[in-house]
């Protein structure tokens, strides 16, 4: 267990909707990532937070988009879903965030289904 | 641009046999490399790392060589057993807007026969 929680474990929704995913931090951590993995792919990075602020962004789009709240934990808001965005949604903490050589602990997933 | 290739995308050995995987980056700015297994249904946990001044690292039956010259860098994995069976993923680091970020390869498919 790394300590990172995500909710809902599945959803399922139909193409047009909306979806909003939670992601709890470990204790302590600041940084907040999320990434997506489609079937066969590898982890794409999607976009970083750091206590409270945008840091990073990959290659999120613009139907999507996150924020950080002040007890840390993040939501990753899905928008106009296609059924190409079905995928499984992975958040990541680490302390800072600011260090290339600092641990990202995984969270379990949240499996999206757009039918 | 940010790109890290890993091969092989499966891997299919018999228990007790060594196993390898490879990565190449892009970025000979990237300087730390850590490894992920993903088991069916979980997150990806982190089983080794290793930074951009020491070129091997071990951890038990698990090591990570790096070679910064031609920006590559691989898992070994000794006396596999049935319970390494998962997905593996490789990573580099990439400086972004100020930021680091993690690319990560496509990940490589492990299965340890009994």
């Amino acid at each position: 267990d790394s300590g990172v929680t995500q909710t809902p474990k599945h959803l399922i929704t139909a193409t047009g909707q909306r979806v909003t995913l939670r992601c709890s931090p470990r204790s302590g951590d600041l940084s907040v990532y999320w990434y997506q993995q489609s079937l066969d792919q590898g982890l794409q990075f999607l976009i970083q937070y750091y206590n409270g602020e945008e840091r990073a962004k990959g290659n999120i789009l613009e139907r999507f988009s996150a924020q950080q709240f002040p007890d840390l934990h993040s939501e990753l808001n899905l928008s106009s879903l296609e059924l190409g965005d079905s995928a499984l949604y992975f958040c990541a903490s680490s302390f800072l965030g600011g260090s290339p050589q600092e641990t990202q602990y995984f969270g379990p997933g949240t499996r999206l289904l757009v039918l | 641009g940010e790109n890290v290739e890993q091969h092989p995308s499966t891997l299919s050995v018999q228990e007790g046999d060594s196993a390898v995987i490879k990565c190449t980056y892009s970025d000979s700015a990237s300087n730390y490399f850590p490894w992920y297994k993903q088991e069916l249904g979980k997150g990806p946990q982190l089983i080794i790392d290793i930074r951009s001044n020491v070129g091997e690292k071990k951890d038990q039956r698990i090591a990570v060589t790096l070679n910064k010259t031609a920006k590559h860098f691989s898992l070994h994995i000794t006396e596999t057993q049935p319970e390494d069976s998962a997905v593996y993923f490789c990573a580099a680091s990439f400086l972004s807007g100020g930021y680091n970020k993690l690319i990560f390869g496509a990940g490589t498919r492990l299965a340890v026969h009994p």
